[in-house]
């Protein structure tokens, strides 16, 4: 199993464009997450689906959308980039969102926002 | 709301023992988890519990007291290897909750 992927690794940005950052498990795993962390700072969350076709707002939602249109797929979209969004993004899966929480971490995307 | 609230940072030498606290606010409360980070890495699934008392994994130890809303975890015979940050988490149906995270350095 490859667990979870991410893609791109590094990126940089213009501030007002647009990307998405791809994110794939295959692991059959419902939930899947959408995290930042800022240097310094734990992860705060952006948004997360407890399943295919079901996506909701976590702590931090503005400026990003999200869809779940597979069970193994969870793009995240910057819809016009800030310097303020400059971070590293992890996408995370998990079997079940409550009984353990074992949550398995992509390698991350680096993002830098000029 | 949730937060969690962990030491910044935390020095210790090899082979000795490190105690990590975690103080947690929460609207709903399943269990308490942790994770490890390596600089540059992805966050790595430590532990969980859903229960009061004593978890053990090896060298690793994690406790939790629901009463007090209190947790730690405690790492044993510290290795250069264990020098990582930190983060308690609180998972709500994936929408997890993290500490800001402690940064142990493992000195020789």
């Amino acid at each position: 199993n490859a667990g979870v992927t991410q893609t791109p690794k590094f990126q940089v940005l213009k501030t007002g464009q647009s990307m998405t950052l791809q994110c794939a498990q295959d692991m059959n795993h419902e939930y899947m997450s959408w995290y930042r962390q800022d240097p310094g700072m734990g992860l705060r969350l952006i948004h997360y689906s407890v399943g295919a076709g079901i996506t909701d707002q976590g702590e931090v939602p503005n400026g990003y959308n999200v869809s779940r249109s597979t069970t193994e797929d969870f793009p995240l979209r910057l819809l016009s980039a800030a310097p303020s969004q400059t971070s590293v993004y992890f996408c995370a899966s998990s079997y079940d969102g409550v009984s353990s929480d074992e949550q398995f971490f992509g390698p991350g995307t680096r993002l830098t926002v000029l | 709301g949730q937060s969690l609230e962990q030491p910044s940072e935390v020095t210790a030498v090899e082979g000795a023992i490190v105690q990590i606290n975690c103080t947690y606010q929460t609207s709903g409360f399943y269990g308490l988890s942790w994770y490890q980070q390596h600089d540059g890495g992805a966050p790595t699934f430590l532990s969980y519990n859903a229960l009061d008392g004593l978890e053990e994994t090896g060298r690793f130890s994690s406790f939790l007291s629901r009463s007090d809303s209190y947790g730690y975890l405690l790492l044993q015979e510290l290795q250069m290897k264990d020098s990582a940050s930190y983060f308690c988490a609180v998972p709500n149906a994936g929408k997890s909750t993290f500490g800001d995270g402690t940064t142990l350095t493992v000195k020789p």
